[in-house]
């Protein structure tokens, strides 16, 4: 079983859609959770990063995490074409030596 | 304000070569890591350098090294190319502190032929 469980879809929504990616662990010892956005022949760009369990937003995106569930998501209110991408969650734990556990992506298509 | 910049873009390289990688970090970043993504096993750590140390090694063999210099730049070396090197080989800085995150480059796409 991998550490971070993710959806890899592909997810397709009509524009301004409300969309919801998800992330499961196993690792109690993550405390810093993330999401990245990669666009094609790009690197990850982040979007979202928290610590503590709860939402966290930031203009359209809004980040949640669980930790007693051991559960996070990334909320995309109003979706638009440009946020076609693949979305990766990233966990870390309380290590400081940047060693990030990446999700496998869930590639994101909103439809015109 | 720059961020990470990665060379070159695009590299074909034979089995059995040798290959080096360039990075530069965000001006102020003193941590550099490298990452390698491939559709089937996504992205893995490979290393991570912190003031010209190498802090924390992923579980890739001894083919892979790298180095950071005096001005954080960073370089990976893989030497004794196979085939299942072709990747995508991503860097990332920060300033290497407890929360705080990485930023990723746009990587070097390595096809091993």
């Amino acid at each position: 079983q991998k550490e971070v469980e993710q959806d890899p879809g592909p997810l397709s929504v009509p524009e301004g859609a409300i969309v919801s990616l998800n992330c499961t662990y196993s690792n109690s010892a993550f405390q810093y959770f993330m999401w990245y956005r990669q666009y094609s022949r790009k690197g990850p760009e982040l979007l979202m990063y928290t610590y503590s369990s709860g939402n966290k937003e930031d203009g359209r995106f809004t980040a949640q995490v669980d930790k007693s569930s051991k559960y996070i998501s990334l909320f995309i209110r109003d979706s638009q074409p440009s946020d076609s991408a693949t979305y990766l969650c990233a966990m870390e734990g309380d290590f400081g030596n940047e060693k990030l556990t990446f999700g496998t992506g869930t590639r994101l298509t909103i439809i015109p | 304000k720059a961020g990470v910049t990665q060379t070159p873009r695009y590299l074909i390289k034979t089995r059995g070569q040798q290959v080096t990688l360039s990075c530069s970090p965000i001006s102020g970043h003193r941590s550099v890591s490298w990452y390698q993504q491939t559709p089937g096993q996504g992205l893995q750590f490979l290393f991570e350098y912190f003031s010209e140390t190498q802090r924390n090694k992923g579980n890739f063999p001894g083919r892979f090294s790298g180095r950071q210099f005096s001005n954080s730049r960073s370089e990976m070396n893989v030497s004794t190319l196979e085939l299942g090197d072709s990747a995508l080989y991503l860097c990332a800085s920060s300033f290497g502190q407890k929360n705080s995150p990485l930023h990723f480059g746009n990587g070097t796409r390595l096809t091993v032929t």
